[in-house]
C-alpha cells in the first residue's frame, strides 16, 4: 500500500527560504508523478504542478510558474517543493498526491503541511 | 475555467444531494473527477473518467457529464458525507479545481 508522508509544520518569516517533502513510502518503482495542491485558509484547492519521481521533470500551472520549484530524488522516492523567497501569500496547507496517471487526478494524498509566513 | 454550482447546498441526513461542476470549454470526461474534502484531512477521490467511483466509494456517490456539464449525486446523505466537494479536470493547462460546493447540515 502506498502512503505519501509529509514534513511538518513550518513557521518561517518573509524572504525565507523552504523546503517541504513528501516521501511516497511503499512504491516499488520511482516511475509516479507527484502534485503538490495548495489551500490558503478559507479557501479551496489549488492545482500546482506535478514532478515526476524517477527524473525531475517538472510542470507546472501557470499561476505558479517562476514563485516555487519542484524536485525529486528517486534514491528515496521523495518529492519536494521549494521556495527561495517566500511571502505571507504563502500561507497555506500544502498537499502532496499521487497523479492516478491513466486519468491524470490524485488518487493517493499525504496528511499536509502547514506553512504559516509571518514576521 | 471550471464553475460548481450551487456555492452552499443546505440539506438533511437522508435527502438527496445534487452538484453541478459546468466547464468554459468541452473537456474529456476521461480526466474529470470529483473530491470530498473534509476539515483537517486531505481530501479523497471519489470519481474519476467523470462517472467511475474510485476504490472503496460507495454506490450512493454517482456522477455523469460530457463536454461542458458534469454532476455529482448523493443518492441519500449519510452524515459523513456533509463536506466540501471540487470537481477537477485536467487539460492544456495542467490541472484546474472548481471553487468547491459545500453540503451542509440543514
Amino acid at each position: 500500500e502506498v502512503q505519501l508522508v509529509q514534513s511538518g509544520a513550518e513557521v518561517k518569516g518573509p524572504g525565507k527560504s523552504l523546503k517541504i517533502s513528501c516521501q511516497a513510502v511503499g512504491l516499488q518503482y520511482p516511475s509516479h508523478w507527484i502534485g503538490w495542491v495548495r489551500q490558503r485558509p478559507g479557501k479551496g484547492l489549488e492545482w500546482m504542478g506535478i514532478v515526476y519521481l524517477a527524473d525531475s521533470d517538472a510542470m507546472y500551472s501557470p499561476s505558479f510558474e517562476g514563485q516555487v520549484t519542484m524536485s525529486a530524488d528517486k534514491s528515496t522516492a521523495t518529492a519536494y517543493l521549494q521556495w527561495s523567497s517566500l511571502k505571507d501569500s504563502d500561507t497555506a496547507i500544502y498537499y502532496c498526491a499521487r497523479l492516478f496517471a491513466m486519468v491524470s487526478l490524485f488518487d493517493i494524498w499525504g496528511q499536509g503541511t502547514r506553512l504559516t509566513v509571518s514576521s | 475555467v471550471l464553475t460548481q454550482s450551487p456555492g452552499t447546498l443546505s440539506l438533511s441526513p437522508g435527502q438527496r444531494a445534487t452538484l453541478s461542476c459546468r466547464a468554459s470549454q468541452s473537456v474529456s470526461s476521461s480526466f474529470l473527477g470529483w473530491y470530498q474534502h473534509k476539515p483537517g484531512q486531505a481530501p479523497r477521490l471519489l470519481i474519476y473518467g467523470a462517472s467511475s467511483r474510485a476504490t472503496g466509494i460507495p454506490a450512493r456517490f454517482s456522477a455523469s457529464g460530457s463536454g461542458t456539464d458534469f454532476t455529482l449525486t448523493i443518492s441519500r446523505l449519510e452524515p459523513e458525507d456533509f463536506a466540501v466537494y471540487y470537481c477537477q479536470v485536467y487539460g492544456p493547462e495542467l490541472g484546474t479545481f472548481g471553487p468547491g460546493t459545500t453540503v451542509d447540515v440543514k
